[in-house]
């Protein structure tokens, strides 16, 4: 099973500033099945990327997702105070599912 | 539009079992893999199962292994979860969601079941 590990566990940032946030896999993924939510508090989860970086109906462009292997990125070019949130990442594969333990993205 | 109902929250005693259900609208129910996931208090999000409701086919994560069961009734269009010997760990908020087309990958989610475990 692959284990997914995220970095940094937080990330204080101010409202307008970037966002880079890692996604390392104990072994490679097969078919970039990869994926990004983001959570807030009593929500469910929202899909952002899929594939690795293919955006989901209606995420903004500022959200962006690249990576191939074992390294995976989520990056939001200039945070708004509505992507304060826990960010996700989850593999798939035919068999099972996991996700990382998420980055937390708070105000500074 | 796609939308995942669940049932109400849930307290139970340790050793009992607890069944969500998941009603499902806004498209047809056989053609995508229900899957179950789980959020503690204070934790990540954690997998546990899937269905694919056309065939009944299942699939566990291994740490659940013996100890859930998902099923369907596809006359009424909801998957259900059910899981035995409670315990306090077992605490949390419970959704099902609903796979995108050509990837296992949550596009529509439930509203979340909270089950809660105590004596």
């Amino acid at each position: 099973e692959i284990v997914l590990a995220q970095s940094p566990g937080t990330l204080s940032l101010s409202p307008g500033e970037r966002a880079t946030l890692s996604c390392r896999a104990s072994q490679s993924v097969s078919g970039n099945y990869l994926a990004w939510y983001q959570h807030k508090p009593g929500q469910a989860p929202r899909l952002l990327f899929y594939g690795a970086s293919s955006r989901a109906t209606g995420i903004p462009d500022r959200f962006s997702a690249s990576g191939s292997g074992t390294d995976f990125t989520l990056t939001i070019g200039r945070l708004e105070t509505e992507d304060f949130a826990v960010y996700y990442c989850q593999h798939y594969d035919s068999s099972s599912v996991t996700f990382g333990p998420g980055t937390k993205v708070d105000i500074k | 539009q796609v939308q995942l109902v669940q049932s109400g929250p849930e307290v139970k005693k340790p050793g009992a079992s607890v069944k969500v259900s998941c009603k499902a609208s806004g498209y047809t129910f056989t053609d995508y893999y229900i899957h179950w996931v789980r959020q503690a208090p204070g934790q990540g999000l954690e997998w546990m199962a899937w269905i694919n409701p056309s065939g009944g086919g299942t699939n566990y994560a291994q740490k659940f292994q013996g100890r859930v069961t998902v099923t369907r009734d596809t006359s009424i269009n909801t998957a259900y979860m059910e899981l035995s010997r409670l315990t306090s760990d077992d605490t949390a908020v419970y959704h099902c969601a609903r796979v995108i087309a050509g990837a296992t990958t949550y596009g529509y989610w439930g509203q979340g079941t909270l089950v809660t475990v105590s004596s």
